[in-house]
């Protein structure tokens, strides 16, 4: 099975702030990776396919990139409503599997 | 309007059995992979099942596997997750996912496994 790790697993930022979150698969998943969004008691919302391709309606502020092993999510520009926990999520091979998330939080 | 809704889940004993649904609208049902995932009380997401457009090809997460069964029915774009001999590690959120890129999400059905 391929592991998944994200780093780090929370965070605390300000509106406005940049953030950064890292993801590595455990072995090369091209860019069969996903980004979610969690709000607490609200399913999942996919911000971000194949790595680096954003979902229609997401703002631009999401951004994602990498391939193989290593891959990043950036928020450029921090806006209140981005508080929620983030998991990506490699759909490379099965079983599928999702990172522990990383909660960003005030 | 693109849409899943889950439906099913309760309070069973360990050991029972619960059917759960999804229904799909708003799309070609039967030209899309299905997963189910779940999520336990505070914790993060497991994937649990997927299965194709055709049911040609179905897998089972490790943690489910020989307990649960998940079957579809293009005709009437209904998914469907059988499971039987539920544990308390069973207990979580269930939804039914959209594609391998889980771009549409339902909003989840509620699984207790308690006694």
């Amino acid at each position: 099975d391929i592991q998944m790790t994200q780093s780090p697993s929370s965070l605390s930022a300000s509106v406005g702030d940049r953030v950064t979150i890292t993801c590595q698969a455990s072995q090369d998943i091209t860019t069969y990776l996903n980004w979610y969004q969690q709000k607490p008691g609200k399913a999942p919302k996919l911000l971000i396919y194949d790595a680096s391709i954003l979902e229609i309606g997401v703002p631009s502020r999401f951004r994602g990139s990498g391939s193989g092993t290593d891959f990043t999510f950036t928020i450029s520009s921090l806006q209140p409503e981005d508080f929620a926990i983030y998991y990506c999520h490699q759909y490379d091979s099965l079983p599928f599997t999702f990172g522990p998330g990383t909660t960003v939080d005030i | 309007e693109v849409q899943l809704v889950e439906s099913g889940g309760g309070l069973v004993q360990p050991g029972g059995s619960l059917r759960l649904s999804c229904a799909a609208s708003g799309f070609t049902f039967s030209t899309y992979i299905m997963n189910w995932v779940r999520q336990a009380p505070g914790k993060g997401l497991e994937w649990v099942s997927y299965i194709s457009g055709s049911s040609s090809n179905i897998y089972y997460a490790d943690s489910v596997k020989g307990r649960f069964t998940v079957s579809r029915d293009n005709a009437k774009n209904s998914l469907y997750l059988q499971m039987n001999s539920l544990r308390a590690e069973d207990t979580a959120v269930y939804y039914c996912a959209r594609d391998g890129r889980g771009d549409v999400w339902g909003k989840g059905t509620t699984v207790i496994v308690s006694s």
